[in-house]
């Protein structure tokens, strides 16, 4: 049983178009991340919610929108996508917002072509 | 914002020998430090971690030290086998005015190759 489970693992799509990639844990945690993670390997937070509530939304494009239905499900919806949102995207969660041991989720390796 | 930096960017070593990677950071309020563990096409996972509280810590063939003085934190693996070849991130919470974020900075990563 997959702690954290992103989908889709591999997604390839047309600059303009808009995609969703979604992710579940069945952890019991409370806290739920998306990072960025560049060609150069540098992993870069983007949204945090804690319990459904949106905690962390650094400088990122509003052509990224998360959404939590719960606190067992993230999503991230993106918009008229760019070459330059190629990237793998990672979902992670943690106990709470005080405890900081993520789990990972396998990634979404996402190109704009 | 919190600033962490690593290094080496790339470490490659003879299997049996230690290796050792290098992270500073910038902010003082920060006090909670992680290493993780990248394999190709997997998400990072967590192979230590190491508290403000504590200079060391060590499990089996993985260490990690602590200096808050001077802000700086070290990865150490001792016995380097083949299957330790991975990325490896070092990361600081951010813990402004007593407020826990639950936000992990990330180091830039450090290639590590373990030669047989």
């Amino acid at each position: 049983d997959t702690a954290v489970s992103q989908t889709p693992k591999y997604l390839v799509t047309q600059m303009g178009n808009d995609k969703s990639i979604k992710c579940e844990q069945n952890l019991g945690h409370d806290t739920m991340y998306w990072y960025k993670q560049d060609s150069k390997k540098f992993l870069k937070i983007m949204f945090s919610y804690n319990n459904k509530e949106l905690i962390i939304n650094e400088t990122v494009p509003n052509r990224f929108s998360p959404k939590s239905p719960d606190k067992a499900h993230l999503n991230l919806h993106i918009n008229s996508l760019e070459l330059g949102d190629s990237a793998v995207y990672f979902c992670a969660s943690s106990q709470d917002r005080s405890h900081y041991g993520y789990t990972f989720g396998s990634g979404t390796r996402l190109t704009v072509v | 914002g919190e600033n962490v930096e690593q290094h080496p960017s790339t470490l490659s070593v003879q299997e049996g020998d230690s290796a050792v990677i290098k992270c500073t950071y910038s902010d003082s309020a920060s006090n909670y430090f992680p290493w993780y563990k990248q394999e190709l096409g997997k998400g990072p996972q967590l192979i230590i971690d190491i508290r403000s509280n504590v200079g060391e810590k060590k499990d089996q063939r993985i260490a990690v030290t602590l200096n808050k003085t001077a802000k700086h934190f070290s990865l150490h693996i001792t016995e380097t086998q083949p299957e330790d070849s991975a990325v490896y991130f070092c990361a600081a919470n951010l813990n402004a005015g007593g407020t826990s974020y639950g936000k992990l900075t990330f180091g830039q990563g450090t290639i590590l190759t373990v030669h047989p």
